[in-house]
């Protein structure tokens, strides 16, 4: 157990709709990662937190949009969803997302989208 | 940009070793991660190299050539809990602290 928190641990929606990931960080981590995992596409990082502020952006969809509120959880939001959005999205924290740093990876929530 | 290469799938014998290699191209080299994930599971971190050499840890070793652009991960004695995906990650100097993934290595550890 990583000690980083996700919910839900599955979600089944429908194409066009909007679904709301959330993830908690480890104890006295400030720092949040997003990442999807796709079967063909392997890990790929969405977007980072530091202490609520956005630090760095990947491939990360317009539809996609993702926040880190003061308590230091994170909520990813994906809207107008498609089938190709049907993935593992984990969510990682860091002490204060420096170089060096483990990132420490939680539970994932899988996405399937019908 | 950063690319990684891995092999797709290995397999190996129950106490045996195995070498899973990781190649990267990428523009300023801020340290290599290595990964363990089980089928549908969180990665979990196994190792990290910033400068050129061997770390040991238990059963797992990790190599790292900076002039090479070159890693491995050496499994000893393997068990056949270590069937699993092995992710090689790298670190550039980038904004943020952005790890980009390789496919990973699928390791099949047989009786």
């Amino acid at each position: 157990d990583s000690g980083v928190t996700q919910t839900p641990k599955h979600l089944i929606t429908a194409t066009g709709q909007r679904v709301t990931l959330r993830c908690s960080p480890r104890s006295g981590d400030l720092s949040v990662y997003w990442y999807q995992q796709s079967l063909d596409q392997g890990l790929q990082f969405l977007i980072q937190y530091y202490n609520g502020e956005e630090r760095a952006k990947g491939n990360i969809l317009e539809r996609f949009s993702a926040q880190q509120f003061p308590d230091l959880h994170s909520e990813l939001n994906l809207s107008s969803l498609e089938l190709g959005d049907s993935a593992l999205y984990f969510c990682a924290s860091s002490v204060q997302g420096q170089a060096g740093e483990t990132q420490y990876f939680g539970p994932g929530t899988r996405l399937l989208v019908l | 940009g950063q690319n990684i290469d891995q092999p797709t799938e290995m397999t190996a014998t129950e106490g045996a070793i195995v070498q899973i290699n990781c190649t990267y191209q990428t523009s300023g080299f801020n340290g290599l991660f290595w990964y363990q994930q089980h089928a549908g599971e969180a990665p979990t971190f196994l190792s990290y190299n910033v400068l050129d050499g061997l770390e040991e840890k238990g059963r797992f070793s990790s190599f790292l050539s900076r002039s090479k652009g070159y890693s491995y991960l050496l499994l000893k004695e393997l068990q056949m809990k270590d069937s699993a995906s092995y992710l090689c990650a790298v670190r550039g100097r980038a904004a943020g602290n952005k790890l980009t993934f390789g496919g990973g290595t699928r390791v099949l550890v047989k009786p």
